[in-house]
């Protein structure tokens, strides 16, 4: 079973930076929280890991709570190509990730 | 650079027919995987490798079959096809344990009648 809980669906106006917050109270000390999305029906796609430290990379943000049960992934200035299903993973390395029901996000015009 | 490429996009079998999904990637990546998605519903996980000879399952792992004789390949196999294996289906490929995120391929729509 997934060990995380994604709101199931968010809107965000263009523009706007999207927050997309992810629960994963019972992640391990060793375990890594990654972010994937899916566009439409393509395959789905990486965006950012981090493991205690924030993370930053060209497509986002990843702000990961001091205590680890949760986390945030961050896209600066959505556009309407940001309109997918984002799924929040806690996997302890990258060799058996498990996906969960994800957050279906909307960018509004 | 291809990446990880599916064939076939598209097939529709008939209960009890057979066929293999095929996957490959030439990034020269350890770790491949095959997934599934039924409509409306997140991936789950049929089977994956760790490198060639070595396959292990996943969260849905009845009523297929895989194999991987070399590090680019990592077929796909249905036997007896079902309607509950009317779904699509997602290869993906990674460099090793060290996070690098997974690449996918476009995926196979399958259906089953």
């Amino acid at each position: 079973d997934a060990k995380t809980t994604q709101p199931p669906s968010m809107d965000c106006a263009e523009g706007r930076a999207a927050n997309l917050p992810c629960n994963h109270s019972t992640i391990s000390g060793n375990e890594y929280v990654y972010w994937y999305r899916q566009i439409h029906s393509q395959g789905p796609q990486y965006i950012i890991h981090g493991l205690k430290n924030n993370e930053t990379n060209e497509m986002a943000s990843l702000i990961i709570t001091e205590d680890r049960k949760s986390s945030t992934l961050i896209l600066p200035h959505a556009t309407l190509r940001d309109t997918a299903v984002y799924y929040c993973i806690v996997s302890f390395r990258d060799d058996k990730i498990i996906f969960g029901k994800g957050t279906r996000l909307h960018i509004l015009p | 650079n291809a990446g990880v490429t599916q064939t076939p996009k598209f097939r529709i079998l008939k209960i009890g027919q057979s066929m293999t999904l095929q996957c490959a990637q030439d990034m020269n990546h350890n770790y491949m995987y095959w997934y599934r998605q039924d409509p409306g519903m997140g991936l789950k996980l049929i089977y994956y490798s760790v490198g060639a000879g070595i396959t292990d399952k996943g969260e849905v792992p009845n009523g297929y079959n895989v194999s991987r004789s070399t590090t680019e390949d990592f077929p796909l196999r249905l036997e007896l096809a079902a309607p509950s294996q009317t779904s699509v289906y997602f290869c993906a490929s990674s460099k090793d344990v060290s996070n690098y995120g997974y690449t996918f391929g476009s995926g196979t729509r399958l259906t089953v009648v």
